[in-house]
């Protein structure tokens, strides 16, 4: 099946610097990208959903000031967290949607990345 | 709202025995309900999925069919293996294609 890449797998830094998370779809075009956020025992949970070429949508509550999407081309997304807080600790998972198929079908996720702020 | 309750973890089970990982939801209108599995290392992978009420899916021996009156989409499988060790996730697509995942659940197989 269709593989999503996401980079690093884990990543620990200080507060205040800011890290980015790469997510590759390897062998298909994504029009769109997700990236969704999940805090320990709680749901993954939807931050924001990047279409190539054009502004992140972000789901409420999450600022976009400080997780900054960029989705450049049909194969690569990237979240940066600015400014990184221990608050910001928390595992992140990309998931890339190909074309043709029902949602799920064409829905791929990366393996994650567990981000941690000192 | 649209929300996904998962029984917590971690499970261990030894191998052979009998899988339940219970899944409730909350939606509004019809969703379509869905089993995800990540092995360690990967991506969350569709391990089934149900579009209707009392629709049951299947792959490698897992089942789960959906329960409109209970609001159910119970995980099951007769004889768990030591390769079925995964993070286990279920969700639900509501009416606007967003996914609404539970919060996992961790089980682990041994022999």
């Amino acid at each position: 099946g269709a593989v999503v890449s996401q980079h690093p797998s884990w990543v620990i830094c200080k507060s205040g610097t800011s890290v980015k998370i790469e997510c590759r779809s390897l062998d298909f075009q994504a029009t769109t990208m997700f990236w969704y956020r999940q805090f320990p025992k709680q749901s993954l949970m939807l931050m924001a959903t990047s279409n190539e070429g054009s502004k992140a949508t972000y789901e409420q509550g999450v600022e976009k000031d400080k997780f900054l999407i960029n989705h450049a081309s049909l194969t690569l997304s990237t979240l940066t967290v600015t400014s990184a807080h221990p608050e910001d600790s928390s595992f992140y998972i990309c998931s890339a949607q190909g074309a043709g198929g029902g949602i799920s079908e064409k829905l791929f996720f990366g393996s994650g990345t567990q981000l941690s702020v000192l | 709202g649209n929300s996904v309750t998962q029984m917590e973890g971690p499970v261990t089970l030894s191998e052979e025995a009998f899988l339940t990982i219970n899944c409730t939801y909350t939606a509004t209108g019809y969703p379509s309900l869905f089993w995800y599995v990540q092995y360690p290392g990967e991506g969350l992978q569709l391990l089934l999925k149900a579009t209707k009420a009392d629709d049951k899916g299947s792959n490698k021996g897992f089942e789960a069919t959906y329960r409109k009156e209970t609001t159910s989409f119970h995980l099951e499988k007769g004889s768990v293996q030591v390769s079925d060790s995964a993070v286990y996730f279920c969700a639900l697509v509501s009416a606007g294609n967003q996914f609404y995942f539970g919060t996992g659940t961790s089980l682990t197989v041994i022999p």
